[in-house]
């Protein structure tokens, strides 16, 4: 599976919307995009998941350009609640196992 | 449903003991993973199971590490003995046989070997 790349951490303030860049350069045809959230204390919980262009939710928007070697994951207007690691996996369709980085962690500051 | 329940959430014991994890998957998903996780070495994939049945436990650290499934609603990982480097959180998780839903995790059981 691909090997995906993504910042340690950031910081960002109430209100702001928080865009999460990750790489994953050698990404194959049958691959999807997928983002977890983690919270502290807690088991990851899915977030969204996308093969290319947009895909929104109610928590999440997921940006994927045509090439697909990155997404861009796009929480609008943070909370504090927000404050959580968020990881980008590659996942092949067939229902293969999630392999996990190390992810970004967000700091959402009042 | 009540989601991927796991006992216990805490588990503190000493070194050599054994300590079995327990997990109960969600009702209907084909799939069941176990996983660990620390701060030095992140969410590590220990084994999968598919149907029951193991599928891929070459994460599994070592032979004092052993899973079973003998039911679709049940599951145990067994540490024995347990060393104080095994301390971890341990989390189960289950998803359907669809490439396109997410897995669902447990909250995790924290293991202090002392």
């Amino acid at each position: 599976l691909a090997k995906t790349t993504q910042p340690i951490s950031m910081d960002s303030y109430e209100g702001q919307e928080v865009n999460i860049t990750c790489s994953h350069n050698n990404i194959a045809t049958n691959d999807y995009i997928t983002w977890y959230q983690q919270f502290p204390s807690q088991g990851p919980r899915f977030i969204i998941q996308g093969y290319k262009t947009k895909v929104t939710n109610e928590v999440a928007s997921l940006f994927i350009p045509a090439d697909r070697k990155s997404s861009t994951l796009s929480l609008p207007r943070v909370s504090l609640s927000d404050t959580a690691v968020y990881y980008c996996l590659v996942v092949r369709s067939g229902n293969t196992p999630l392999v996990f980085g190390k992810g970004t962690r967000l700091s959402v500051i009042a | 449903d009540a989601g991927v329940i796991q006992s216990p959430r805490h588990e503190v014991t000493e070194m050599g003991q054994e300590v079995t994890l327990r997990c109960k998957p969600i009702s209907g998903h084909d799939y069941l993973f176990w996983y660990r996780q620390t701060m030095m070495r992140g969410l590590e994939l220990l084994i999968y199971f598919n149907n029951n049945v193991p599928i891929d436990d070459s994460g599994m650290p070592e032979d004092r590490f052993s899973a079973k499934m003998p039911n679709a609603s049940f599951s145990t990982l067994k540490i024995q003995p347990s060393e104080p480097r095994d301390s971890a959180v341990y989390f189960c998780a289950s998803s359907f046989n669809q490439g396109a839903i997410g897995a669902f995790f447990g909250q995790g059981t924290r293991l202090t070997v002392v």
